[in-house]
């Protein structure tokens, strides 16, 4: 069975980009969510989607943050106009119904803002 | 607002030692606790699912416990191997779906 696939894997933009992350979750995870890991900070949530439906977005820093789940299958996560501080591992993570089952992460997507 | 701490910040130990990672929390009301391992450069893999009502899960050599009271939870590694080298993370379920992560303990065992 395929885990949890995040592309790219590492994207590298200049300030005033738009950049574009997509999750593939694993087939059947209800549950899809995004965290992300900034340097030297400990890894936090985003948001959480349940199907195509937003449950959680309450870790989303501002409105340059866009998160998409089409048809409760991949999602993306769009960040338009990039900033500096965006820069840091965005990971991706699924789980299955209900919401006691444990998180299965993607590599992470590696986004460097210059 | 609940904090995750992990003590220490990184561990270096000698191959075959026998070692525990320290995991604390500020609001015992969790659901639910989940270990991970995190290799450089790589994502995080899922060791261990504590759920609330739990004491401890074993898997190998690894086994984890959990004292929802006193906010605590210590993963235990036995007859630690180099491979074993990685960040390890701690992170917690409240309400909701969201974990909430510890910074992790970096630990580096040496053959």
């Amino acid at each position: 069975e395929a885990g949890v696939t995040q592309f790219p894997s590492h994207s590298v933009i200049e300030k005033g980009q738009t950049v574009t992350l997509r999750c593939d979750p694993i087939s059947g995870h209800d549950n899809l969510y995004w965290y992300r890991r900034v340097m030297g900070k400990e890894i936090k949530f985003l948001l959480h989607f349940v199907k195509e439906s937003k449950q959680d977005e309450s870790g989303m820093p501002n409105n340059r943050f866009l998160a998409e789940r089409t048809g409760g299958t991949y999602s993306t996560l769009k960040v338009q106009p990039a900033e500096l501080e965006d820069s840091g591992v965005y990971f991706c993570a699924s789980s299955p119904y209900p919401l006691d089952n444990e998180q299965f992460f993607g590599p992470g997507t590696r986004l460097t803002v210059l | 607002k609940q904090e995750v701490t992990q003590i220490p910040a990184a561990l270096s130990v000698p191959e075959g030692e026998n070692l525990v990672l320290n995991c604390s929390f500020t609001d015992s009301a969790i659901y639910n606790l989940q270990w991970f391992r995190q290799d450089p450069g790589k994502g995080l893999t899922s060791l261990l699912l504590i759920q609330s009502s739990q004491r401890e899960q074993t898997s190998g050599r690894l086994n984890a416990s959990l004292d929802k009271s006193s906010g605590r939870s210590t993963l235990y590694i036995a007859a630690s191997q180099p491979g074993d080298s990685a960040t390890y993370l701690c992170a917690v379920r409240n309400q909701g779906g969201k974990l909430i992560f510890g910074q992790g303990t970096e630990l580096s065992v040496k053959p």
